[in-house]
């Protein structure tokens, strides 16, 4: 119930490709889905988050779909570049909570 | 830009020696965690943090495991007796709110 599954392990897309990462959860009293960006030997950075009100949210090329009824959440990088190259990982939080629920985590590889 | 900043950033220790792990977390954020990256694996809530005691704590977060805030603007995370399995990155984390949390650097640990 606390897991969030995320896929694929690992991808890799041309430049200007769309990488699509997928993260599903089972525990409907999530209610705060954040996207972090991984690079090696650095902290996750925040990249986008999104709440269960709305089915998507874009901010600049990383855009978030979201399904509530399939308990699914996707992150879409548009016009990827190689700089883009790092490991995302998706995460759920619940009001009343203090912690997140981390994805296994998907290492995206954008070749030049 | 505020950061989380995060001190030592690599900490080598002995086998059942204790090390405090040290965090300055953003100064008006109101909420302090760790989490805890093992090499290759996903990030792992520890604990949670809000005015001066825990909030919340994981499984992993047992006795040997203490926080505290000595002041005004650290964060600490002290291991007493370390073992083989606690070597990983340890990431301090802080938020204004309940919701978005903004990580630091990271400490990597390594015990041997």
């Amino acid at each position: 119930q606390q897991q969030v599954k995320q896929s694929p392990q690992s991808l890799i897309v041309q430049k200007g490709g769309i990488p699509i990462i997928n993260c599903a959860y089972e525990n409907t009293a999530f209610d705060y889905f954040p996207w972090y960006q991984q690079f090696p030997g650095k902290g996750p950075a925040l990249l986008i988050a999104i709440r269960p009100d709305v089915s998507e949210k874009k901010e600049g090329r990383f855009t978030i779909s979201f399904n509530k009824s399939a308990k699914q959440f996707s992150l879409h990088i548009m016009d990827s570049q190689p700089g883009d190259s790092a490991t995302y990982f998706c995460a759920a939080s619940r009001v009343g909570t203090y912690k997140y629920i981390f994805g296994t985590g998907t290492r995206l590889k954008v070749l030049a | 830009e505020p950061e989380v900043t995060q001190t030592p950033s690599h900490q080598v220790t002995q086998m059942g020696q204790e090390v405090i792990l040290r965090c300055v977390p953003i100064s008006n954020h109101l909420y302090f965690y760790w989490y805890r990256q093992i090499l290759g694996q996903k990030v792992e809530f520890l604990v949670s943090f809000y005015n001066n005691e825990i909030s919340e704590k994981s499984e992993i977060f047992d006795d040997q495991f203490s926080v505290e805030r000595p002041d005004g603007s650290n964060f600490t995370l002290k291991i007493r007796s370390t073992k083989l399995e606690d070597s990983a990155m340890y990431f301090c984390a802080s938020s204004p709110i309940w919701d978005t949390q903004y990580f630091g650097p990271g400490t990597r640990l390594t015990v041997l």
